[in-house]
C-alpha cells in the first residue's frame, strides 16, 4: 500500500514563529502537493513539486515555501506563522500520468 | 482557469437510501479527468470513483456511480443503499490530462449524514 506520512497531526505554534510541516512519501512518486484545506472553501493548493529541487507555486502560496531536497520528503514551510494560517494542511503524492493522488492524514496547526 | 463547484454544503440520507451529489466544473480542455474523493473523520482523503472525459461509459464502483454529463459539464456521484458508513465530506476534483500540470483543483465539498 502506498503510505503518505505527515510528521504531526496536530501542531500549535505562536505567531512569528518559522514552522516546518514534513512529508513522507514510500513509493517513488514523482509529484507532490500541499493543500490547505478551510470549512467551506475545500482543498486549495499551495504548492507542487514534480521532482526533486523542482516547484510550482498553487493557488495560495503566500506566506509559504516549500523544499525538497529528496525525493520522498517535501516540506511545508511558514517563515513566519501568522493565526490567518491556522488550518489543516494535506499532503498528497501522485506518480506521473493519470493516476490517483495518495493523501497523508493530515495535519491541523493552530497558530495562537 | 478551471474551477469546480459543489453547490450543496451539506446532505442528508437514510441508511439503505440512495443519495445523489452534486458537481459541476468549468474548463476548456477537451481532455481531463474527474475524481471523488471522500474524506471521513478519520481525515484520510480516499478516492471513491473517477471517470475519463474520453470515456461515455459512467463511471461505477460497487454502490457508487456517477452520471456524466461532459457538455453540460456536470459530474454527480451516486451512492446507493447508503451505509452508516458513508458519512463523510465528499469532494470532486478536476485534472488535466495534457499540458503536464499534474494538480488537481478541487470543489468546497459536501457534508453527507447518514441517519439510522
Amino acid at each position: 500500500d502506498v503510505k503518505v506520512t505527515q510528521s504531526s497531526r496536530y501542531l500549535v505554534k505562536r505567531t512569528g514563529e518559522k514552522v516546518f510541516l514534513e512529508c513522507v512519501q514510500d513509493m517513488d512518486h514523482e509529484n507532490m502537493f500541499w493543500y490547505r484545506q478551510d470549512p467551506g472553501l475545500g482543498l486549495r493548493l499551495i504548492y507542487f513539486s514534480y521532482d526533486v529541487k523542482m516547484k510550482e507555486k498553487g493557488d495560495i502560496p503566500e506566506g509559504y515555501s516549500v523544499s525538497r531536497e529528496k525525493k520522498e520528503r517535501f516540506s511545508l514551510i511558514l517563515e513566519s506563522a501568522s493565526t490567518n494560517q491556522t488550518s489543516m494542511y494535506l499532503c498528497a503524492s501522485k506518480p506521473g500520468g493519470n493516476t490517483e493522488a495518495f493523501f497523508g492524514q493530515g495535519t491541523r496547526l493552530t497558530v495562537v | 482557469a478551471q474551477t469546480v463547484t459543489q453547490s450543496q454544503p451539506e446532505m442528508s440520507v437514510q441508511e439503505a437510501e440512495t443519495v445523489t451529489l452534486s458537481c459541476t466544473y468549468d474548463t476548456s480542455e477537451s481532455d481531463y479527468y474527474l475524481f471523488w474523493y471522500k474524506q471521513p473523520p478519520s481525515r484520510q482523503m480516499i478516492l471513491v470513483i473517477r471517470q475519463e472525459a474520453y470515456k461515455q461509459q459512467n463511471a461505477t464502483e460497487n454502490r457508487f456511480s456517477v452520471n456524466f454529463q461532459k457538455a453540460a459539464k456536470s459530474f454527480s456521484l451516486k451512492i446507493s443503499d447508503s451505509q452508516l458508513g458513508d458519512a463523510a465530506m465528499y469532494f470532486c476534483a478536476y485534472r488535466r490530462t495534457q499540458g503536464g500540470s499534474e494538480k488537481l483543483v478541487f470543489g468546497k465539498g459536501t457534508k453527507l449524514t447518514v441517519n439510522p
